[in-house]
């Protein structure tokens, strides 16, 4: 039990486009969706917090008209990145927690490598 | 507010032997303390949790962690590494920030094990 599926798992694509990562909890529902950045070899750095049907509270240095997440429904949540330069080349991960105490464990997708060119 | 500082960035064992990864936290209130495992390319594993209760708290493949408040430790072990075992580990503590309990990581150690 307890699956969270991110996608796409990679991506590729040109500078100045948009991109949408998706995060679905399969078989519970998330309260609460988190979105976490991880540079090469290095700890996750999370981006924001979310819960469904709330704005994200994003982490102090993260800009949040870059990075638009979206959690519109218990298993859904999305974050996109707009205007995608080679800096926002990274590996990006979401989590999703179910309850609203926080005393629930957070399950992890398996993650999106994103580059762009 | 809470921290984790996990020791030696790398630890290399041979197969079979004790696996040890340490973790010291800080935390002004009672800790939540987990441990993750990452295999490359993919996200995080939980493979055990201290909240209250027992300070041994036994997890999945054979890990264990030792909750010490005396010595703000959550020190991760194995008695024998397998070649699976060979991954990035991640210590973290819970915290409560702007109205979210959310998780703080160490920056990682990664496990290699050698035949």
């Amino acid at each position: 039990g307890a699956v969270v599926s991110q996608h796409p798992s990679w991506v590729i694509c040109k500078s100045g486009t948009s991109v949408k990562i998706e995060c679905r909890s399969l078989d519970f529902q998330a309260t609460t969706m988190f979105w976490y950045r991880q540079f090469p070899k290095q700890s996750l750095m999370l981006m924001a917090t979310s819960n469904e049907g709330s704005k994200a509270t994003y982490e102090q240095g993260v800009e949040k008209d870059k990075f638009l997440i979206n959690h519109a429904s218990l298993t859904l949540s999305t974050l996109t990145v707009t205007s995608a330069h080679p800096e926002d080349s990274s590996f990006y991960i979401c989590s999703a927690r179910a309850g609203t105490d926080g005393n629930q464990p957070q399950h992890f997708g398996d993650g999106t490598r994103l580059s762009i060119l | 507010a809470q921290s984790v500082t996990q020791l030696g960035s790398h630890v290399s064992v041979s197969e079979g032997a004790l696996v040890l990864l340490r973790c010291n936290y800080s935390s002004s209130v009672p800790p939540y303390l987990f441990w993750y495992v990452q295999y490359p390319n993919q996200g995080l594993q939980l493979l055990l949790k201290y909240t209250t209760g027992a300070t041994l708290v036994k997890g999945i493949n054979g890990f264990e962690a030792e909750f010490k408040k005396s010595e703000t430790s959550f020190h991760l072990t194995k008695p024998s590494a397998h070649m699976s075992d060979a991954a990035e580990y991640f210590c973290a503590v819970r915290a409560l920030s702007g109205g979210y309990n959310k998780l703080i990581f160490g920056a990682g150690t990664r496990l290699a094990v050698h035949p």
